[in-house]
């Protein structure tokens, strides 16, 4: 079936450095991408998001990357702190029958260290 | 706090003992969700309502059994769960069923089943 997936379940950087986390989706026709953050003990919390009709989109020291042709999105944290530290979730909107649901990839883990 | 409240924040229980996870939305939202979220694998969704609605149950087993007595309240009773039902159980809500862009997650129950 279609799915939302990442590519590697930790990633390990310093204090300053710039973060990539990136994620593969199969459904060509997916219009609307989300990226989410998990801290411990938290929910997810929505940090970016990014329609189809978009290449890149930026935010706040982070930056959604789209890439319809290979079915990839990216995550880029610049000046990467240690209040980073947290499970990062690409999540995709799938229509249902007569509602939107959002399918979530398996997340990665970001580690910063001072 | 986001807005959605789950209590308890942990729990342990029981196969053979009933329980209840409560969610409030002080959000104004008219859409409300359970997920679970298992580690190392993707967050499930395990049943959608819309004002006070049930409009998706995703093969969830009956020992899972959700009530959603107005817009602003949603619990899930549980009763002889397993101990692979261990997770943690995520409530979240959006404006409406057509606004999955906008959703707002608890900070969920822990769940151990003993």
């Amino acid at each position: 079936g279609e799915s939302v997936g990442l590519h590697l379940p930790t990633l390990s950087v310093q204090e300053g450095d710039n973060s990539i986390i990136n994620c593969a989706y199969s459904n060509s026709a997916s219009d609307y991408f989300i990226w989410y953050k998990q801290e411990s003990g938290k929910g997810p919390q929505f940090i970016i998001d990014i329609r189809s009709n978009m290449d890149k989109r930026q935010g706040q020291r982070v930056t959604v990357l789209l890439n319809k042709t290979v079915k990839h999105l990216s995550l880029q944290i610049a000046a990467t702190q240690p209040g980073d530290s947290a499970v990062y979730f690409c999540a995709e909107i799938q229509m249902n029958t007569g509602f939107q649901k959002l399918v979530f990839g398996t997340g990665t883990r970001l580690l910063v260290s001072p | 706090e986001t807005g959605v409240t789950q209590t308890p924040r942990h729990l342990v229980m029981g196969m053979t003992n009933k329980k209840s996870l409560k969610c409030e939305q002080h959000l104004g939202h008219n859409a409300m969700y359970w997920y679970k979220q298992s580690a190392k694998k993707p967050l499930e969704l395990m049943f959608v309502y819309s004002l006070e609605e049930r409009v998706e149950n995703n093969s969830v087993p009956s020992r899972f059994s959700p009530e959603c007595p107005n817009s602003s309240h949603l619990f899930l009773h549980l009763h002889t769960l397993q101990p692979e039902d261990s997770a943690l159980y995520l409530c979240a809500s959006s404006q409406g069923l057509q606004r999955a862009y906008g959703y707002t997650f608890g900070s969920g129950t822990r769940l151990t089943v003993v």
